[in-house]
């Protein structure tokens, strides 16, 4: 059965850093692109960023260009999006999901990230 | 970026009902690109269909998408209790990919 489980959430501070995990199993995580979404009950469900299988390409979309890092580790079975210069606008639950042909079909439970002072 | 607008915002029915649920888009989702998924209260959204039309692993035949260019719709045959949730539509033609703000289905 496949899992996916988001770490790292948590009350940060605005212009603060978090890295947030997600942890996979259950799948041959080589073979996929990984993403991550986030869901806000504002804007509703956004998606964040994604990493090519391997690694070698990754986008992110405009809102978090240049504070947000997405990366992987296949030995570890492992993504990660590394969240810096918070505000509060990226408080959210951040979901990683695994990308297959554009569409996520297996999601994670999700993390909290609540930017606040 | 392609605008999805969902509707009605909620759908009132009750249980062996039939749901019709609209997704419409911005921009001419091409090749069918379109996505749905559920989402209960406090878990992640599930994904119901792909390519407009293709139910996904597990997902049972009262659910079922149809729909091409700008305007989809998910409908759900018979609903059982377990359906009541909100609804998103996805499209993946463009990037970056967007959902539309949901559909609410609540027992009447």
């Amino acid at each position: 059965e496949m899992h996916l489980v988001e770490s790292g959430g948590g009350l940060v501070q605005p212009g603060g850093s978090l890295r947030l995990s997600c942890i996979a199993s259950g799948f041959t995580f080589t073979g996929y692109w990984m993403t991550w979404v986030r869901q806000t009950p504002r804007k509703g469900l956004e998606w964040v960023a994604n990493i090519r299988l391997g690694g070698g390409e990754d986008y992110h979309v405009d809102s978090v260009k240049g504070r947000f890092t997405v990366s992987r580790d296949d030995a570890k079975s492992s993504v990660y999006l590394q969240l810096s210069s918070l505000a509060d606008e990226d408080t959210a639950v951040y979901y990683c999901a695994r990308h297959n042909r554009g569409v996520f079909d297996h999601w994670g439970q999700g993390t909290l990230v609540t930017v606040s002072s | 970026e392609i605008v999805l607008t969902q509707s009605p915002g909620t759908l009132s029915l009750s249980p062996g009902e039939r749901a019709t649920l609209s997704c419409r888009a911005s921009q001419t989702v091409s090749s069918s690109y379109l996505a749905w998924y559920q989402q209960k209260l406090g878990q992640a959204p599930r994904l119901l269909i792909y390519d407009a039309s293709t139910r996904a692993t597990g997902i049972p035949d009262r659910f079922s998408g149809s729909g091409s260019g700008t305007d989809f719709t998910l409908t759900i045959s018979r609903l059982e209790p377990e359906d009541f949730a909100v609804y998103y539509c996805q499209q993946y033609f463009t990037s970056p990919t967007t959902f539309g703000p949901g559909t609410k289905v609540e027992i009447k």
